[in-house]
């Protein structure tokens, strides 16, 4: 069974353009997470989506930031006209979102590099 | 969800085991423990979780004290690529919100 995928693994943008980061989740999980960890400084929650649905948005900057999560294809999250400041590692994670055993699964991230 | 207090760094020789503390003293009756791991640039890594009796995993094992305020992972023969950022998560059961990571402990396992 397959992890947590992300894509591409290491992106590199300069100032103004678009970024797209794409998650496919473990099989079977509905529920995808997205954390964003500047450098030197620890993993802060951005959105979480269900599929075709955003649950909570509350981390997400109120701009140039988007997600989904369709009902067909991985979760896209979308940083348009990037700045420096968004250069980050962005870690997906998915869990099966019910039951107590509901610990979320994490991919190995998405390295954002603006130049 | 209760907030966590961890040392910022530990040391452990390979080999021995690594006894890492974590205080949650404002826990409430339906959270649970979560530890996940950070292993330098990767993804973070589910550990073990536990409400109130002592578990055991592949991995690692879990500690709860019985008033619940404090709890201390075990990992019972460190080696080396046991050397990461370690996350204590104090958590709703079920809850399908999302993890809030402090700044965690790191553990370095020396040689």
């Amino acid at each position: 069974n397959a992890g947590v995928m992300q894509n591409p693994r290491h992106l590199v943008r300069r100032r103004g353009q678009e970024a797209r980061l794409r998650c496919s989740p473990m099989k079977g999980h509905s529920h995808v997470y997205w954390y964003r960890q500047l450098p030197e400084e620890g993993l802060k929650f951005m959105v979480y989506l269900q599929k075709e649905n955003i649950i909570d948005e509350s981390g997400m900057p109120k701009e140039r930031f988007s997600a989904e999560f369709p009902k067909e294809g991985p979760s896209i999250l979308r940083i348009q006209q990037v700045v420096r400041g968004d250069s980050a590692a962005y870690f997906c994670a998915s869990s099966l979102g019910t039951g107590i055993y509901n610990e979320q699964f994490f991919g190995p991230g998405t390295r954002l590099t603006v130049l | 969800d209760a907030k966590t207090t961890q040392p910022p760094s530990m040391d452990c020789a390979e080999g021995r085991a690594a006894n890492l503390p974590c205080n949650h003293s404002t826990i409430s009756g339906n959270e649970y423990v979560y530890w996940y791991r950070q292993i330098h640039s990767q993804g973070p890594q589910y550990i073990i979780h536990g409400l109130k009796n002592n578990e055991t995993n592949e991995m690692a094992s879990l500690i709860i004290t019985e008033d619940r305020k404090s709890s201390t992972l075990i990992l019972p023969h460190a080696t080396l690529r046991d050397t990461a950022v370690y996350y204590c998560i104090v958590r709703v059961s079920g809850s399908a919100r999302q993890l809030t990571f402090g700044s965690g402990t790191q553990l370095t396992v020396l040689p």
